[in-house]
């Protein structure tokens, strides 16, 4: 198994730029997340899914868009990047209240 | 909502003891615990349940006080490779893994 793989593992974006990070697990878990991280900083949810085409805000949605149409697949959009959204991105799966498997990390910058 | 983690930071030598602790003004249903070492994703080291069912693959222990919303990680006899940022991350009532995740609990253990 590969678990959970990010892509890609580093970025520079100019601001106003659009990307997508993509996410990809092979557990066949149903619950999918995408957390940043600032430096020095906690984890922060961004959004969720419980299961393919069900998806709901965390605490700083704000600036991002995702979708879930399969199981293995959570990508998560960047519109119009600020230097805020500079941070690493973490997309993390499990199985309903069991350990969250993360992925490697991307790590955003926005200039 | 955040959870509030302490010590900020704490030094060991090894073999020496720590616990740090995890507390939430909200009603919980479980809490986590990961690992985090520099420039890496974090590692799960256990969940508590309520009802006091706990699941984890360390030698680490902790506890869980429901009635004050409380947790504490216990490391005991420290090793070299304990030393990382503690994280624990809350859930609420609602079943979908989601977790709000202290500011983290620096740990070094030194030779």
């Amino acid at each position: 198994n590969a678990g959970v793989t990010q892509t890609p593992k580093f970025r520079i974006l100019k601001i106003g730029q659009s990307m997508t990070l993509q996410c990809a697990q092979d557990m066949n878990h149903n619950y999918m997340y995408w957390y940043r991280q600032d430096p020095g900083m906690g984890l922060k949810l961004i959004y969720y899914s419980v299961g393919a085409g069900i998806t709901d805000k965390g605490e700083v949605p704000n600036g991002y868009n995702v979708s879930r149409s399969t199981t293995e697949d959570f990508p998560l959009r960047l519109e119009l990047a600020a230097p805020s959204q500079t941070s690493v991105y973490f997309c993390a799966s499990s199985y309903p209240r069991e350990e969250q498997y993360f992925g490697p990390g991307t790590r955003l910058t926005v200039t | 909502q955040q959870p509030v983690q302490s010590p900020q930071a704490v030094i060991l030598r090894e073999g020496e003891d720590a616990v740090i602790n995890c507390s939430s003004s909200k009603a919980l249903y479980s809490v986590h615990w990961y690992r985090q070492k520099h420039g890496e994703a974090p590692v799960f080291l256990m969940i508590l349940l309520k009802g006091g069912e706990q699941k984890g693959h360390e030698k680490i222990s902790a506890s869980f006080n429901e009635k004050k919303q409380q947790s504490s990680l216990y490391l005991t006899a420290s090793q070299l490779s304990y030393s990382g940022t503690y994280f624990c991350g809350t859930e609420g009532s609602s079943n979908t893994g989601k977790l709000i995740f202290g500011q983290g609990t620096t740990l070094q253990v030194k030779p």
